[in-house]
């Protein structure tokens, strides 16, 4: 199976802009999640979508937002960018079935944005 | 979700085997202790997962107390080529929401 791929991998935008992260899961799987990556936060999860719907949300501002398609296919913007959203977005996918213990998350490559 | 404590790093040669202790004292009954492996600019990879006891795969083993209040994930005879930030996450991973913390960066040196 191929794994999970986002695109663009690279990505410069200047402050006030707004972007658009793509992601495909691998092949079956429902659940898609969004985390960002910086070197002063960390990894911190940003939100998560199963069957179309988000069932997760982290800590983020409203300039944050996701959508997942029939297809599982998943999208992230963010609008007003500021210099601060400079980091690596990942997507994870899984199976997502609910109330199993044992689903893990597969990461994509990341996009690496750039706010000037 | 458990807050985990893990060192910030380690440093170890190849062919060594590498054992990192993470610790998750408020573990709740249904989580489970998962690893993940992280290299520069790629995203996480699963490594290993376990609820008690000992698990190992073909990448590295995982030993849980009787009180899961630990766990320590053994990398065996490592190469260069583990050198990575390994992440410890204490969770029930339903709902796709993984808390990740600080990780361990490890050096592996020739």
């Amino acid at each position: 199976k191929a794994g999970v791929t986002q695109t663009p991998r690279y990505l410069i935008k200047t402050r006030g802009q707004q972007v658009t992260l793509s992601c495909s899961p691998i092949s079956g799987h429902r659940s898609v999640s969004w985390y960002q990556q910086t070197p002063g936060q960390g990894l911190q999860f940003l939100f998560e979508y199963f069957s179309e719907t988000q069932r997760n949300k982290g800590n983020f501002p409203g300039r944050f937002s996701g959508r997942q398609f029939s297809n599982s296919r998943s999208e992230m913007n963010v609008s007003t960018l500021e210099l601060g959203d400079s980091a690596l977005y990942l997507c994870a996918s899984s199976l997502g079935t609910s109330g199993n213990a044992l689903v893990t998350q597969y990461f994509g490559p990341g996009t690496r944005l750039l706010v000037l | 979700l458990a807050k985990t404590t893990q060192p910030i790093s380690m440093d170890s040669y190849e062919g060594q085997e590498v054992n990192i202790t993470c610790s998750h004292n408020n573990i709740a009954t249904n989580d489970y202790i998962t690893w993940y492996q992280q290299f520069p600019s790629q995203g996480p990879r699963f490594i290993i997962q376990g609820y008690k006891t000992k698990v190992t795969n073909e990448v590295a083993s995982l030993f849980i107390p009787a009180d899961r209040k630990s766990s320590t994930l053994s990398l065996p005879r490592v190469s260069l080529s583990d050198t990575a930030v390994y992440y410890c996450l204490a969770g029930p991973l339903q709902g796709g929401k993984l808390i990740f913390g600080q990780g361990t960066e490890l050096s592996v040196k020739p």
